[in-house]
């Protein structure tokens, strides 16, 4: 079946833009999260949905960072006014349920270039 | 604080020999453990898991992973290495709904 996917697969803007990146979760998967990678670096967390539950917001790195998922589908993250820093690489996963044993399943990625 | 050791930034090793990627932990609780691979410009692909039963978890590719709950430990092992199995691989641990991550290992297969 389908994977997790994501869009754009590359993204290059200029500082000061503000920038939208998608996700679509294999269907059926109510958990989804947002991770961080930058060049040479472990994966760091940004944010978790779970169902209607309130999202774990707790590793956006700034308020310059939102996320947004619509019911348990597609959730989108906004950059707003990127700042050079903010180059790397955004991965999405999903994962089917809360108390499930699964693993979380990832996205290609978005490779995001701030110039 | 929940974290995940990777010692090694690199490993080296010939085709058709063992190879061994470290991971060492420290969590709170019972986690649940995890690899994972990265090829190039691809996301991560699952390889194994460990939740509970035998310490000796077998998973894709030929791999598996021992758990060593005195060490904290998960390394993952391959008893015959390939070129195609040069990657990056990260150890991640999970503590109620969080995944955290190694800062992955990349693994170098030569002919």
């Amino acid at each position: 079946g389908a994977g997790v996917s994501q869009s754009p697969s590359n993204k290059v803007t200029e500082k000061g833009k503000d920038v939208e990146l998608r996700c679509d979760p294999i269907s059926g998967h109510t958990a989804l999260y947002w991770y961080r990678q930058s060049l040479g670096q472990g994966l760091e967390f940004l944010i978790y949905f779970q169902g209607n539950s309130a999202p774990d917001k707790s590793g956006l790195p700034s308020d310059r960072f939102s996320a947004e998922r619509t019911g348990e589908s597609v959730s989108t993250l906004t950059i707003q006014r990127t700042q050079q820093e903010d180059s790397a690489v955004y991965l999405c996963a999903s994962r089917p349920a809360s108390g499930s044993k699964e693993t979380q399943y990832f996205g290609p990625g978005t490779r995001l270039l701030v110039l | 604080a929940q974290s995940v050791a990777q010692p090694e930034d690199q490993v080296n090793v010939a085709e058709g020999n063992p190879l061994t990627v470290k991971c060492t932990y420290s969590v709170s609780g019972n986690p649940y453990l995890f690899w994972y691979v990265q090829y190039p410009n691809r996301g991560l692909q699952f390889l194994l898991k460990y939740i509970t039963g035998d310490n000796l978890v077998k998973g894709s590719y030929g791999f598996e992973a021992e758990f060593n709950k005195s060490q904290t430990s998960f390394h993952l092992k391959k008893p015959s290495a390939l070129v195609s199995d040069s990657a990056l691989y990260f150890c991640a641990v999970r503590v109620n709904y969080k995944f955290y991550f190694g800062s992955g290992t990349k693994l170098n297969v030569k002919p």
